[in-house]
């Protein structure tokens, strides 16, 4: 069964270092999504990516965001300049039309110290 | 706005018991989709059980059912038979039919299990 898949699984940064999380969605979807969750609280939506451009976008994804998908495969978020509150797990998820149904990846654990 | 509300932070039951997770949401679209992720001490986000709006029969996912209230706009999610398997935050989740909308879920509640 085709999967969504991120890495690294965990990264540590410090404050102020631009990291890049990476995300394969499942190669015939058109939607991708990144969510934010921070320790145990709800899942945040941040943006969303349709035909190489951002569809949509929270209050959360600000200037410090960015996502591109550089070739036909990834999908990337990057945060330019990592605060404390930035450390959360994020969640790259992609669309099936037809099924209606997120498919979520296992999660970046991202760190800020 | 579209919002989701899980009032119970945190639930237990005994293995082989039934357990009922509650979940209200508010939205002013008339089509739309209802989830129930489990995510478990890993953090995968596992989807559990899915409603569609227009579908006036509750779905079943083997031990998974939901009482799905279109008019209370309530969804709440049955599990039967409980497993310590079954231990894990669940996450009720709306999604309101727009193409490329995001997911909206709610705080979650934090299911134990014991034996």
């Amino acid at each position: 069964e085709p999967e969504v898949t991120q890495t690294p699984s965990h990264q540590v940064t410090q404050m102020g270092q631009e990291v890049i999380l990476r995300c394969v969605p499942i190669s015939n979807h058109l939607y991708f999504y990144w969510y934010r969750q921070i320790l145990g609280q709800k899942v945040e939506f941040l943006v969303s990516f349709y035909n190489n451009e951002i569809s949509e976008k929270s209050e959360i994804f600000d200037d410090q965001f960015s996502v591109e998908r550089p070739d036909g495969s990834n999908f990337t978020l990057k945060i330019r300049s990592t605060k404390l509150e930035d450390s959360a797990m994020y969640f790259c998820a992609s669309w099936e039309e037809l099924m209606v149904e997120q498919y979520f990846g296992p999660g970046t654990r991202l760190t800020v110290t | 706005a579209q919002t989701v509300t899980q009032s119970q932070p945190e639930m237990s039951v005994q293995e082989a018991e039934t357990v009922t997770l509650s979940c209200t949401y508010d939205t002013s679209e008339n089509n739309y989709y209802l989830f129930w992720y489990k995510q478990p001490p890993s953090r995968q986000m596992i989807l559990v059980i899915r409603q569609e709006a227009y579908k006036q029969q509750n779905a079943t996912e083997n031990r998974f059912s939901v009482n799905f209230q279109k008019a209370a706009k309530s969804f709440s999610l049955k599990i039967s038979d409980s497993q310590l398997g079954d231990t894990a935050m669940y996450f009720c989740a709306l999604y309101p039919n727009q193409a490329g909308t995001a997911l909206i879920f709610g705080k979650g509640t934090t299911l134990s299990v014991s034996s």
